[in-house]
Parts: structure tokens; C-alpha cells; sequence
């Protein structure tokens, strides 16, 4: 099975700020890899997938990059609305799996 | 528009039974690979069980196998996932999520349904 683990799992920011948030494979899985905004109270929101692809509807300040084992998502110039968790998942193999996620909070 | 909508959660004992329920609209519902994730209360997002757009391919993660089914039926746009002999440890909100074949992500989640196994 495969085990992602996200850092850090923790992550005070301002508004305007640039942040990363970096997301490990324990084994390759090429660029099947999706990112998920989830606010308190919500169902989570697709952001990114196939490792650096913009869903319709999500902001550029979003991006992703990454392949095989490491990936990243960053996030410039916060806004208010985007405090929030964020998970990581891997779709290359059954069962599929998420990170811990990593809570990104208002200095 | 997409909707995904679960119903069926509630209150449950120990040992007991629940089946959920996932009406979908607004997409060819046979087309899609449909899935369920469920969240503990406070705690992160873990994937529960897929099932291909014809029902040929079906996946469970460990902790359910045995205990979960998951089903559909493509002519009612439904998604189902029958869950026996519950334990404490599934209690959470259950939601249901489609993805395109295959590799697909998941591009559309319910608003979730909460479980609560106690005595």
C-alpha cells in the first residue's frame, strides 16, 4: 500500500503570503496525484490534479508540480478564504490513499 | 448540474447494520467510477471503497473488507454501500465522490451523511 505524508501538518501564514505544502509518496506514482481544499463543516474541493493541473473554477494563485515520489502545492499571495486543510491523494494504485493533511492557519 | 446526495446515516450499535444511499444527477452517472471516503469526527479523510462504472471492478480498503458492500445501480443514478457488523471506529461522515475512469480524480463530493456507531 501506499502511504503519503504530508508536511507540515501544521502551517501558520498571513494574507498575501506564499506558502508550500509538500506531499511524500512511499513508492513512485508517476503524476497521479490530486490536491483537495477542505473547509470545517464542508466536503472537500478538488484543486489540482494529475500533479499540476488547475480544476475549472480554481484560482492561479494555486499550482502544483511534482512526479514520482515528491509533490508540492503552493499557494501565492493568500487570501482570507484560503485558510483551510489541505490533503493530498494518490491515484495510481488501489487502495487509494490520502495524506494527514496540513492545516493552514491565519497568523 | 452535479449533485451528489447522501442519505441513510443515523445512530447505530455496536454489531448493527446501515445502508447508505447516493442519488446522483447531473452527469451520466454509468459512466463514472463512484466512490466512497469517509472522515472520523477531528480527523483526516481515508478512502473507503470504489466501484467501476459497470460494477466489473470493485476495491475496498482493508478495514471494511468483509464488512462493506458497495454497489450501484446505473438505470436508478444510484450508489450504495451496505455496512455490517459496525464498530465504534466507523463512526464519521460518509461521502460519496465520482471520478473518471481509472486514474480519474475525485472531481465531485456529497455533502456527506454521519454515522454514528454507539451504544
Amino acid at each position: 500500500d501506499i502511504q503519503l505524508t504530508q508536511s507540515p501538518s501544521f502551517l501558520s501564514a498571513s494574507v498575501g503570503d506564499r506558502v508550500t505544502i509538500t506531499c511524500r509518496a512511499s513508492q513512485g506514482i508517476s503524476s497521479y496525484l490530486a490536491w483537495y481544499q477542505q473547509k470545517p463543516g464542508k466536503a472537500p474541493r478538488l484543486l489540482i490534479y494529475a500533479a499540476s493541473t488547475l480544476q475549472s473554477g480554481v484560482p492561479s494563485r494555486f499550482s502544483g508540480s511534482g512526479s514520482g515520489t515528491e509533490f508540492t502545492l503552493t499557494i501565492i499571495s493568500l487570501q482570507p478564504e484560503d485558510f483551510a486543510t489541505y490533503y493530498c491523494q494518490q491515484l495510481n494504485n488501489y487502495p487509494r490513499s490520502f495524506g494527514q493533511g496540513t492545516k493552514l492557519e491565519i497568523k | 448540474e452535479v449533485q451528489l446526495v447522501e442519505s441513510g446515516g443515523g445512530l447505530v450499535k455496536p454489531g448493527g447494520s446501515l445502508r447508505l444511499s447516493c442519488a446522483a444527477s447531473g452527469f451520466t452517472f454509468s459512466s463514472y467510477t463512484m466512490n466512497w471516503v469517509r472522515q472520523a469526527p477531528g480527523k483526516g479523510l481515508e478512502w473507503v471503497s470504489s466501484i467501476s462504472s459497470d460494477s466489473n471492478y470493485i476495491y475496498y480498503a482493508d478495514s471494511m473488507k468483509g464488512r462493506f458492500t458497495v454497489s450501484r445501480d446505473n438505470a436508478k443514478n444510484s450508489l450504495y454501500l451496505q455496512m455490517n457488523s459496525l464498530r465504534a471506529e466507523d463512526t464519521a461522515v460518509y461521502y460519496c465522490t465520482m471520478s473518471r475512469p481509472v486514474t480519474g480524480p475525485y472531481d465531485y463530493w456529497g455533502q456527506g451523511t454521519l454515522v454514528t456507531v454507539s451504544s
